[in-house]
């Protein structure tokens, strides 16, 4: 049983396309994220969302918004991508707010963008 | 000054030893000490948290916090090859709004 899921696992797609993440989690938790994981590696937090409401709103480009149609799914809507959003984002999800709990990632989404 | 840093590596130590992972962070209000470990192409998973100044062990594990010299280390006791993997170290303060990873360092455990 698959605890937070991702889909697609790989995305490759040209410049300028709109492409969406979806992610799903079956533990209860009331609390979601979306993480970008760049070529160096570093890891960094984008969005949080808890019983729906966002919670945490990095500055990241407003061509990415996050929809939570409820309290175990966070989608990631990225419009008109760039070559800079290549990278892997993984989702996460943990029953309290970031840091209090521990988060379970999903197995990430390679994004490709030509 | 970047918020968390780590030593990028690789640290590598033979199997058996004592692999120790270094993290320093420069916002004094930060208040939860996190490791993760990642494994090549895999999602980052904890192993252990730690609040309070001074050390707490999890099995082979121990973490180490100094607030006041702002560093949180990481022990890993008989270092296994299964062990080599990147190590995140993660911040957080304000109550959930500044929730920061470092690059991560790379451990190699030599058989």
């Amino acid at each position: 049983d698959t605890a937070v899921s991702q889909t697609p696992k790989y995305l490759v797609t040209q410049m300028g396309n709109d492409k969406s993440i979806k992610c799903e989690q079956n533990l209860g938790h009331d609390t979601m994220y979306w993480y970008k994981q760049d070529s160096k590696k570093f890891l960094k937090i984008m969005f949080s969302y808890n019983n729906k409401e966002l919670i945490i709103n990095e500055t990241v480009p407003n061509r990415f918004s996050p929809k939570s149609p409820d309290k175990a799914h966070l989608n990631l809507h990225i419009n008109s991508l760039e070559l800079g959003d290549s990278a892997v984002y993984f989702c996460a999800s943990s029953q309290g707010y970031v840091g209090t709990d521990t988060q379970y990632f999903g197995p990430g989404t390679r994004l490709t963008v030509l | 000054q970047k918020e968390v840093e780590q030593n990028s590596g690789p640290l590598s130590v033979p199997e058996g030893a004592i692999a120790s992972l270094n993290c320093t962070y420069s916002d004094r209000g930060s208040q939860s000490f996190f490791w993760y470990r990642q494994y090549s192409g895999k999602s980052p998973e904890l192993i252990m948290f730690i609040y309070s100044n001074g050390d707490k062990e999890d099995g082979r594990f121990t973490a180490q916090l100094n607030k006041a010299s702002q560093y949180v280390s990481l022990l890993i006791r008989d270092s296994q090859p299964s062990d080599s993997a990147t190590y995140l170290c993660a911040v957080i303060n304000n109550y959930g709004q500044n929730f920061v990873f470092g690059p991560g360092t790379r451990l190699s455990v030599l058989p």
